[in-house]
């Protein structure tokens, strides 16, 4: 069975630029988490989606914002960035238990 | 708002040694609770999970947990630790609102 898997594995922005991060759940699993794992920052939760709804959100400004598909793959976006976005970006996805993908490793210059 | 503390950030110890990983958290009601671990260049992998039941979970490659509900507490612990087990360590815990909060990582070196 496949897991979750991330794309692009990195990604190199600008500051000011917008990043579009890509996340594909396990089959059958129609949630999915995002989280955001900073240098000296720990992992922290971004945002919850399922069956196509933002559930729930954590403590992060209205410029990271994402959607879920009809197919339950995930965007999430990040408009305007910043240095301190540069960070691991990790989705994951659940039926009960969260189940990791690699992540997206963004560099913001 | 839930939290979860990990006490040690860095524990260095030989092989065959035992490990016991403290994680405490501050919810009052249901929770479950998480370990994860992640190895060097690898993504986190679930090592145990509790939902519910016999508070001493067992989880994979000779790791178990004790859910002690008074004090808050998830700890896990390998007997005996290998090289192998050199990692970064996570404690989380899913209670309202379904999302997981983790601790801060402990970084485990284990000297061959």
């Amino acid at each position: 069975e496949a897991g979750v898997t991330q794309s692009p594995t990195h990604l190199i922005k600008t500051r000011g630029q917008q990043a579009t991060l890509r996340c594909s759940p396990i089959s059958g699993h129609t949630s999915v988490y995002w989280y955001q794992q900073a240098l000296g920052l720990g992992l922290q939760f971004l945002l919850w989606y399922d069956e196509g709804e933002e559930r729930n959100r954590g403590n992060f400004p209205p410029r990271f914002s994402g959607r879920q598909f009809p197919n339950y793959s995930s965007e999430l976006n990040v408009n305007a960035l910043e240095l301190e976005d540069s960070a691991l970006y990790l989705c994951a996805s659940t039926l009960w238990t969260q189940y990791f993908g690699p992540g997206t490793r963004l560099l913001v210059l | 708002a839930q939290s979860v503390s990990q006490h040690n950030h860095h524990v260095i110890l030989s092989e065959a040694a035992s490990l016991e990983l403290g994680c405490n958290y501050s919810y009052g009601g249901t929770v479950n609770l998480f370990w994860y671990v992640q190895y060097p260049g690898q993504h986190l992998q679930l090592l145990l999970k509790y939902f519910s039941g016999d508070p001493l979970v067992k989880g994979i490659k000779g790791f178990e947990a004790e859910f002690i509900k008074s004090k808050f507490s998830f700890n896990l612990r390998k007997p005996s630790v290998q090289w192998s087990d050199t990692a970064e360590y996570f404690c989380a815990v899913k209670a309202a609102g379904n999302k997981l909060t983790f601790g801060g990582g402990t970084r485990v070196l284990v000297k061959p």
